[in-house]
């Protein structure tokens, strides 16, 4: 069975950091580009960073860049996010997803596993 | 603000047939697929439309996808009180190079 459990949220005080991570089991890590997702409290999805399996392409969202670091470890079967600087409007659950896709002739991806998230606080 | 579009509520009676629009533009839905996703209250999102119309298997035949230009569309047909939940329309953005998400809409079953 494949399950995402993410863990290492918490409160932190503005300017401070965190550092998230996502443990996989039920399949092979190395196989799948991985993501991060976070929705503010009451608010709607918000894609956070993107890493292929090799780490060889990072992408993020401009409103973490420069702050937001995102890693893996397919060894220990983790995904992590580094958070620095971390901002108010950083307040969120962070969900870690797993990217599967089509790459033949009309290519098409999509997130087909989520962890349940865990609950980042930033806050004085 | 989000980059897809999707209206912040849709409702209907059981039985009745309801669509949920998401609108983008050509660095995304113009020229990625789409996909859809559910989240029940208190609970991760769930993949449920991938691929613009394609149902993930235990996802039932009433929910339908389609696609046409920068818009796509999600279509609930016989409406059950389990379907209350926020769906999220996500496409890849390929000026962004990031994924992009609609700012969700609320299904009520009256």
């Amino acid at each position: 069975e494949v399950q995402l459990v993410e863990s290492g949220g918490g409160l932190v005080q503005p300017g401070g950091s965190l550092r998230l991570s996502c443990a996989a089991s039920g399949f092979t890590l190395s196989e799948y580009s991985m993501n991060w997702v976070r929705q503010a409290p009451g608010k709607g999805l918000e894609w956070v960073s993107y890493i292929t399996s090799s780490s060889t392409t990072i992408y993020y969202a401009d409103s973490v860049e420069g702050r937001f670091t995102i890693s893996r470890d397919n060894a220990k079967n983790s995904l992590y996010l580094q958070m620095n600087s971390l901002r108010d409007e950083d307040t969120a659950v962070y969900y870690c997803a797993r990217e599967e896709g089509y790459y033949g002739s009309g290519r098409y991806y999509y997130f087909d596993y989520w962890g349940q998230g865990t609950l980042v606080t930033v806050s004085s | 603000q989000s980059v897809l579009t999707q209206p912040p509520s849709a409702s209907g009676t059981p039985g009745q047939r309801v669509t949920i629009s998401c609108s983008g533009s050509s660095s995304n839905i113009g020229s990625n697929s789409v996909n859809w996703y559910q989240q029940l209250p208190g609970t991760a999102p769930k993949f449920f439309i991938y691929n613009n119309h394609q149902r993930p298997s235990g996802v039932p035949d009433r929910f339908s996808g389609s696609k046409s230009g920068t818009s796509a569309s999600l279509a609930i047909s016989g409406l059950q009180s389990e379907d209350e939940a926020d769906y999220y329309c996500a496409a890849w953005d390929g000026s962004l190079n990031g994924w992009v998400f609609g700012g969700g809409t609320k299904l009520t079953v009256l």
